[in-house]
């Protein structure tokens, strides 16, 4: 089994709908988690963390679920622009020292 | 302000040629990675470093080797291509470790024949 899982996607989905992503992590230690997002051939970029009460940024929500190990991404009225591929990040603590664990990615396409 | 930068952003070797990848950051940042990205798998780490001098390996480190000599800087090196390193490399840095943000460079696309 995979430390961090995605559904890979596509998910294609007509402007202003509302889209959800999770992502399974694997290790209950796990300490920290974050969402990038990627755009089709540059860098990821931070998205958002995610925060053990849940949290909003704008048309983005993002929450945890420690008992059964997921993060979720919500993305609400969604625009052309969010299409990119989104990566679910895990801070996992691995014993002796942490490691960062990303996802596959889901990739996100809007259309219009 | 630039961020993250590296260089080059593309890249044809022939399998056992030598390069160096340079990665540089101008927000004081300790920590710096180099990572790959290859279809249908996450983002691996190579090598990171936690301050100027040092290195650690990653979980994919064979083949490659890093150094830190000044703070700002972090280089990748491959001292003999093979086409399994064909890949994506990102290069990143963070203030405080695993738990802040990483701050990528725009990666690059290396190809080894």
């Amino acid at each position: 089994r995979k430390e961090v899982e995605q559904d890979p996607g596509p998910f294609n989905v007509p402007e202003g709908a509302t889209v959800a992503f999770n992502c399974t992590y694997s290790n209950s230690a796990s300490q920290s988690f974050f969402w990038y997002r990627q755009d089709c051939r540059k860098e990821p970029k931070l998205l958002m963390s995610v925060y053990s009460s849940g949290n909003e940024d704008g048309r983005f929500t993002a929450q945890l679920n420690r008992a059964s190990q997921y993060i979720s991404l919500l993305i609400r009225d969604s625009k052309l622009s969010d299409s990119a591929t989104y990566l679910c990040v895990v801070n996992s603590y691995g014993g002796a020292t942490n490691k960062l664990i990303f996802g596959t990615g889901t990739l996100l396409a809007v259309q219009p | 302000n630039a961020g993250v930068t590296q260089t080059p952003k593309f890249r044809v070797l022939k399998t056992g040629q030598s390069m160096t990848l340079l990665c540089a950051q101008d927000m004081n940042h300790e920590y710096m990675y180099w990572y790959r990205q290859d279809p249908g798998m996450g983002l691996r780490l190579i090598h990171y470093s936690v301050g100027e001098g040092t290195t650690a390996k990653g979980e994919v480190p064979d083949g490659y080797n890093v150094s830190r000599l000044k703070k700002q800087n972090f280089l990748l090196g491959l001292e003999s291509a093979a086409p399994s390193q064909t890949s994506v490399y990102f290069c990143a840095s963070t203030l405080q470790g695993y738990n802040s943000p990483l701050h990528f460079g725009n990666g690059t696309r290396l190809t080894v024949t």
